[in-house]
Formats: C-alpha cells, sequence, structure tokens
C-alpha cells in the first residue's frame, strides 16, 4: 500500500546529474514528500523533503510539479558515493506512518 | 552520525536463545520506531512509541518484544526466534509522532541472524 512510485534502478555516469523521479499521484494537499537514501546495510539517511516549492540543500534539489503529483529528486554531480537505494515517501493520510516502497537503486558509474 | 545508535551491531542466536536489541537516540525525540528489513524488501514498521507509550503493534509476533523505559532508548527484546526472523533491525526516532515536516533519524542497525 505504498502511495508512491519510483523506477527499480537507475545509472548514472559519474559526475553527471542524476535525477530520480516519483509519482505520488494520491498525495493529499498537506503532505510533505521525503526522500531518503539507503547505502548497502545501513540506516537510511534524509535527504529533504518538501511541500510546495523546490526545495535545494547541501545534498541534493528536489523538484515538485505544480500540481504536486510528481517529484523529481536530483544530485548534481553523483560520485561513486552515492550509490544507493533513494526512496521517495509521503505520510499515509491521517496517520504518522511512513510507508517505505522498494525505492530506486542508483548506480554510480565511474 | 545521526544521533541515533544500535547495539550491537551484529548479532548471532540460536532459535533458543533471548537477546535483547538496544536503541539509544540522543537528539530530544519523543518518538521512537522499531523496523525490519528482510534481505532484498522494504522496510517493515514494527513498533512505535511516543512518550514511551506503544501507538503501534504492526502485527507482529509475540516473540519480539518492545520496551521504551523513557524517551532516550529502545530495546526489542527476542526470544524463541526463527530462521526467517534474520534480518537488519533498525531504530529510528522523530522528534513528534505526529505532524510535518519532522524527518526520521535511523540508527545503523544491527543485523540479526538465527541459527
Amino acid at each position: 500500500d505504498a502511495k508512491t512510485t519510483q523506477p527499480p534502478s537507475m545509472d548514472c555516469a559519474e559526475g553527471r546529474a542524476a535525477n530520480l523521479p516519483c509519482n505520488h499521484s494520491t498525495i493529499s494537499g498537506n503532505e510533505y514528500v521525503y526522500w531518503y537514501r539507503q547505502i548497502h546495510s545501513q540506516g537510511p539517511q534524509y535527504i529533504i523533503h518538501g511541500l510546495k516549492n523546490n526545495e535545494t540543500n547541501e545534498m541534493a534539489s528536489l523538484i515538485i510539479t505544480e500540481d504536486r503529483k510528481s517529484s523529481t529528486l536530483i544530485l548534481p554531480h553523483a560520485t561513486l558515493r552515492d550509490t544507493a537505494v533513494y526512496y521517495c515517501i509521503v505520510r499515509v493520510d491521517g496517520t504518522y506512518k511512513y510507508i517505505f516502497g522498494t525505492g530506486t537503486r542508483l548506480k554510480v558509474l565511474a | 552520525e545521526t544521533g541515533v545508535t544500535q547495539t550491537p551491531r551484529h548479532l548471532v542466536m540460536g532459535m533458543t536463545n533471548k537477546k535483547s536489541l538496544k536503541c539509544e537516540q540522543h537528539l530530544g525525540h519523543n518518538a521512537m520506531y522499531w523496523y525490519k528489513q528482510s534481505a532484498k524488501k522494504p522496510l517493515e514498521l514494527m513498533f512505535v512509541y511516543s512518550l514511551e507509550e506503544r501507538v503501534e503493534n504492526n502485527s507482529v509476533p509475540s516473540r519480539f518484544s518492545p520496551e521504551c523505559p523513557n524517551s532516550s532508548h529502545l530495546f526489542l527484546h527476542l526470544h524463541t526466534l526463527q530462521p526467517e526472523d534474520s534480518a537488519l533491525y533498525l531504530c529510528a526516532s522523530r522528534e513528534r509522532l505526529a505532524g510535518d515536516p519532522y524527518e526520521q533519524y535511523f540508527g545503523p542497525g544491527t543485523r540479526l541472524t538465527v541459527t
């Protein structure tokens, strides 16, 4: 019952921008989109979140469409250390639960 | 470092053993979570505590018993486990249970192997 849809895998050349898409067509007006990543066998790491506006921090940029039905996480200059599984998640309506789907396995290639 | 620590990092136990996993958060958060991640599967929410009160028990078998003595510490007591319980067990904390935006901070996990 994940509320988001992501491609299972993507490759990106080192030094290039990695653009990871996410569909969340049933998102409610007050629900935030969160992005996490999980490097092999470690705990998930928070990356960024957003509601309506595009956001940028030291790790990444988040572009949210005007209708809020999809978003894109951008890693501007991917490095080998960015190889990980990236999760796009939203909160389940009316609860405190965040459902982690299967995410996108990003492989950065040298 | 996320401010959430877990011990031990690796644990091997027999099916008749009793062991405990420990989680400690140094962030002053009020909500704490246990997740299970089996091989090549998404994270599964197991338990949620808010201000030391359990608010979620996600159909977890009774051989897993959580304990939250205070808002900084969370334990998962294990007894008579099955081999299929082998997984990465992750602890997370959040500033408060409800509302946004508050991200979850995860510990490094305990890799459990049941033999």
